[in-house]
C-alpha cells in the first residue's frame, strides 16, 4: 500500500499563479522528499526535508512539514509553463532504512 | 555525466517469455533499487540492494529476480513474463551518507508483455 496520498491528484493553473499540493503519510518518518517527472522520462529529486525539520526553501520551492498531523505541502511560486510535470512525494521511514515510500502524485499542468 | 543508465529503453515480450533489464550507476552508490510504475499509481518498490553481493525484496518482489554481482550494476529478471508485468520499470540509486539522501533515477525501461 501507498504511504503517501496526494492531494489534489490533478492541478491545472496559469502561468505566473502558485502552485500547492500536498501530502500525509501514515508512519513515522526520517525525511519526507519531493520529486518531479517530466512526460516519459525518470524521476528526478527536488527537495529533502528532515523530521526535525519544520520548512525548507529552493528556489522557487518551498516545502512544509508538520509531523503532528504527517502532513507536507509543496508550494511553487510564479509557476512556469516548464514545471508542467507530475510531482511525487515519498517518505524514508524510520524502520525501513534505505527504502522510500511513494506516493500517487499530482499531476501539474501550468497553462502559457 | 551518466548517472543512472536503463537498458533497454522499450522492449515488447509475448507471455511467458524471459529478459533481463540492465542498470547502471557510475556513481559508486552503494544503493540500487527497481521499481515499476503503473498508470494513476506511485512508483512501487520490487527489489534493491544496499551494496554488492547483496539482494533483497520490496513490495512487490513476486515474479522478479534480482542480482547485483558488480557494485556499478543492478540487473532485474523476468524469468517467465506475464501480461500483469506490462509496465515501466525504473532503476534509482543513492549514496550511503546516512538515510537522508535522494535516489537518482534512470529514464525507464517500458515493457509490454503480449
Amino acid at each position: 500500500s501507498q504511504q503517501g496520498e496526494e492531494d489534489p491528484q490533478a492541478l491545472s493553473i496559469q502561468e505566473g499563479e502558485n502552485a500547492t499540493m500536498n501530502c500525509s503519510y501514515k508512519t513515522s518518518i526520517n525525511n519526507l522528499q519531493w520529486y518531479r517527472q517530466n512526460s516519459g522520462r525518470g524521476l528526478v529529486h527536488l527537495i529533502l526535508i528532515r523530521s526535525n525539520e519544520r520548512e525548507k526553501h529552493s528556489g522557487r520551492l518551498r516545502v512544509t512539514l508538520d509531523t503532528s498531523k504527517k502532513s507536507s505541502s509543496l508550494l511553487i511560486t510564479a509557476s512556469r509553463a516548464a514545471d508542467t510535470a507530475s510531482y511525487f512525494c515519498a517518505t524514508g521511514e524510520e524502520t525501513s532504512g534505505s527504502r522510500l515510500t511513494f506516493g500517487e502524485g499530482t499531476q501539474l499542468t501550468v497553462n502559457p | 555525466n551518466a548517472g543512472v543508465t536503463q537498458t533497454p529503453k522499450f522492449r515488447v515480450l509475448k507471455t511467458g517469455q524471459s529478459m533481463t533489464l540492465l542498470c547502471a550507476q557510475d556513481m559508486n552508490h552503494e544503493y540500487m533499487y527497481w521499481y515499476r510504475q503503473d498508470p494513476g499509481m506511485g512508483l512501487r518498490l520490487i527489489h534493491y540492494s544496499v551494496g554488492e553481493g547483496t539482494t533483497a525484496k520490496g513490495e512487490v518482489p513476486d515474479g522478479y529476480n534480482v542480482s547485483r554481482l558488480k557494485k556499478q550494476n543492478f540487473l532485474l529478471g523476468l524469468e517467465s513474463a506475464a501480461p500483469s508485468q506490462t509496465s515501466v520499470y525504473f532503476c534509482a540509486s543513492r549514496g550511503l551518507r546516512g538515510s537522508n539522501q535522494p535516489q537518482h533515477f534512470g529514464d525507464g525501461t517500458r515493457l509490454s508483455i503480449l
